[in-house]
């Protein structure tokens, strides 16, 4: 099993659609998590952490279930320029080596 | 306020040859990271560098060498490259003030392509 996994997509959807994707873990002694968030041929770009608690930034919200092991990111009314792949990050577990998941590509379309 | 820079942007080398790559970290930061990412894959983390030193290392040959400068600033050596090693090459910097939580702010990578 891969330490962090992701479904690749892509998920293909309608401008002003609701989104949700899930990132998986296998450590469950990790202790931080992130979403990046990187367009094509670009570096990642910090999107935001993930809290124990859950955190909101304007149209998303990102959850983390440490008992299933996995975190998500809910995008609300989708707009074009979200269209992106979404990388999950996850820390800790004893080392400071940051695990990305491979990214899951999100296509908004008109 | 400069963000990560890296150069060179692109690099063509042939099999067998060695290629350096350059990294400064956004100002206020002391902790560089390199990744390996693949067309279609997530960054593979290869090291990181704090206090001129290897703090932690991936999966990777030790074909992969680093080094960091008393600026922070670091650099990434391969050699005896492989077609394989093709590949986008990211710099990560980050403060260790965080405890290494994994916050870190990218480059905007070097593109090296192996013939």
């Amino acid at each position: 099993r891969k330490e962090v996994e992701q479904d690749p997509g892509p998920f293909n959807v309608p401008e002003g659609a609701t989104v949700a994707f899930n990132c998986t873990y296998s450590n469950s002694a990790s202790q931080s998590f992130f979403w990046y968030r990187q367009d094509c041929r670009k570096e990642p770009k910090l999107l935001m952490s993930v809290y124990s608690s859950g955190n909101e930034d304007g149209r998303f919200t990102a959850q983390l279930n440490r008992a299933s092991q996995y975190i998500s990111l809910l995008i609300r009314d989708s707009k074009l320029s979200d269209s992106a792949t979404y990388l999950c990050v996850v820390n800790g577990g004893g080392s400071y080596i940051p695990t990305f998941g491979r990214g899951t590509s999100l296509i908004v379309h008109p | 306020d400069a963000g990560v820079t890296q150069s060179p942007t692109h690099l063509i080398k042939t099999r067998g040859q060695q290629v350096t790559l350059r990294c400064s970290p956004k100002s206020g930061h002391d902790t560089v990271s390199w990744y390996q990412q693949a067309l279609g894959q997530g960054p593979q983390f290869i090291f990181q560098y704090y206090e001129e030193e290897e703090r932690q290392r991936g999966n990777f040959p030790d074909r992969f060498s680093g080094h960091q400068f008393p600026n922070y600033s670091s650099e990434l050596n391969v050699n005896a490259l492989l077609l394989g090693d093709s590949a986008l090459y990211l710099c990560a910097s980050s403060f260790s003030g965080t405890g290494g939580s994994g916050e870190q702010f990218f480059g905007p990578g070097t593109r090296l392509t192996v013939l």
